[in-house]
């Protein structure tokens, strides 16, 4: 099963755009890239995912490298509401989601 | 989009005492269910897969006979810790999914569980 790599911890700015990247250099050609985020106390939420092509949704984009080993979740304009712990999983072959160490936000008022 | 309902968002209870957990999918049919745990500061740990109408299965190191799973039906799953211990004290996450790997996973809120 493909493993990912993210930052510890990223910080922004509120009202600006935020690029959280993710590696996952093993990625296999049906592995789907999915994105969650987990505010604290809380359970996660989804985010968005994709398989290729990038995706946008009301919440964010992610943009795929064209080899796949890699993508980037783009919060648009950060708020403080978007201070989360952010994790990019790729479900096992049995569709099993492991949680990695994750990339916590922190968004500057 | 889907909600996932889990409760009791908290529960204390006695060391030895045996404590239940509901994970219900409202408007969809969870053909896979996952139950995770969570300490402080930490991510979140897979412990188990539950299919409707088959047995969990449990990750390495996730004792089956503590941590009770079932899954009858499409909409409930439940989580039952047996002779529950403080070191069991944890925050329990349930999730649900249709089942195929581009399906996205609904989380329900989490269930704080305090074992005195």
């Amino acid at each position: 099963d493909a493993k990912t790599t993210q930052p510890n911890s990223m910080e922004s700015n509120e009202e600006e755009p935020v690029h959280l990247p993710c590696n996952h250099s093993t990625i296999s050609g049906t592995d789907y890239i999915h994105w969650y985020r987990q505010l604290p106390s809380q359970g996660p939420e989804y985010v968005i995912h994709g398989l290729t092509s990038n995706v946008n949704n009301r919440m964010a984009s992610l943009a795929i490298a064209e080899d796949r080993k890699s993508s980037t979740l783009i919060l648009h304009r950060a708020t403080l509401r978007d201070a989360a712990v952010y994790y990019c999983i790729l479900p096992s072959k049995g569709n099993q989601f492991y949680f990695g160490t994750g990339t916590s936000l922190t968004v500057i008022p | 989009g889907a909600v996932v309902s889990q409760h009791p968002s908290w529960v204390i209870c006695k060391s030895g005492t045996s404590v239940k957990i509901e994970c219900r999918s409202l408007d969809f049919q969870a053909t896979t269910m996952f139950w995770y745990r969570q300490f402080p500061k930490q991510s979140l740990m897979l412990m188990a897969t539950s299919n409707e109408g088959s047995k969990a299965t449990y990750e390495q190191g996730v004792e089956k006979d503590k941590f009770l799973i079932n899954h009858a039906s499409l909409t409930l799953s439940t989580l039952t810790v047996t002779s529950a211990h403080p070191e069991d004290s944890s925050f329990y996450i349930c999730s649900a999914t249709g089942g195929a790997r581009y399906e996205k996973l609904f989380f329900g809120s989490g269930t704080q569980l305090s074992v005195l």
